[in-house]
């Protein structure tokens, strides 16, 4: 089974330029996460997408958006982007959408977003 | 590969030798605890669970062991080998959500 399958792996922008980064879930899994990581910060939740629709949503500006598809794949998008973007940025799926098990969460190998 | 963290705690230990790795959480009414591995350029990848009615749970050369009188998560590796080298992550979850709160990491280096 393919796990999580994040695109771009890498990624060079300029401030004031957006991105869009793409998450495929593994087959099944209707939740996606999206979380960022960097060395000051650790990693921090963004927001969960299931069934197409958010239902969290972490302490990050308005400038971080995000969408899920018809096939659970998602994206999220960083308009005018700042230094302090700089990132990893990390997608997990789970096939558990709440209850006992929820939590269990499969990660990818992340996009990691320089902003110069 | 990237560095997850530039100034994590580490952790060094003898290869063979048991490794504990503790956290604090945050939050007291959280329900759902899990262990995450990160190895270089990776994302984090799961160990192991467990859940607020309990105390203690084995995996395979694993235990997790939660305190919830005084918040307190550990992680115990027997007989530790190389390949464990890694950053480890502790994260909470509240409510039967899929938003985790992650610990700041703590860093295995294992010595042969």
């Amino acid at each position: 089974k393919a796990g999580v399958t994040q695109t771009p792996r890498y990624l060079i922008k300029t401030r004031g330029q957006q991105v869009t980064l793409s998450c495929s879930p593994i087959s099944g899994h209707r939740s996606v996460s999206w979380y960022q990581q960097t060395p000051g910060q650790g990693l921090q939740f963004l927001f969960e997408y299931f069934s197409e629709t958010q239902r969290n949503k972490g302490n990050f500006p308005g400038r971080f958006s995000g969408r899920q598809f018809s096939n659970s794949r998602s994206e999220m998008n960083v308009s005018t982007l700042e230094l302090g973007d700089s990132a990893l940025y990390l997608c997990a799926s789970s096939s558990k959408i709440s209850g006992r098990a929820a939590g269990e969460l499969f990660f990818g190998e992340g996009s990691r977003l320089t902003v110069l | 590969g990237e560095s997850v963290g530039l100034h994590l705690p580490t952790l060094s230990v003898q290869e063979g030798d048991n490794s504990i790795i503790n956290c604090a959480y945050s939050n007291s009414a959280s329900d759902y605890f899990i262990w995450y591995k990160q190895e270089s350029g990776k994302g984090p990848q799961f160990i192991i669970d467990i859940r607020s009615n309990m105390d203690k749970r084995q995996g395979q050369r694993v235990t997790v062991l939660l305190n919830k009188t005084v918040k307190h998560l550990s992680l115990q590796i027997a007989a530790t080998q190389p390949g464990d080298s890694a950053v480890y992550f502790c994260a909470e979850s509240t409510g039967g959500y899929n938003k985790l709160i992650f610990g700041a990491g703590t860093r295995l280096a294992v010595h042969p």
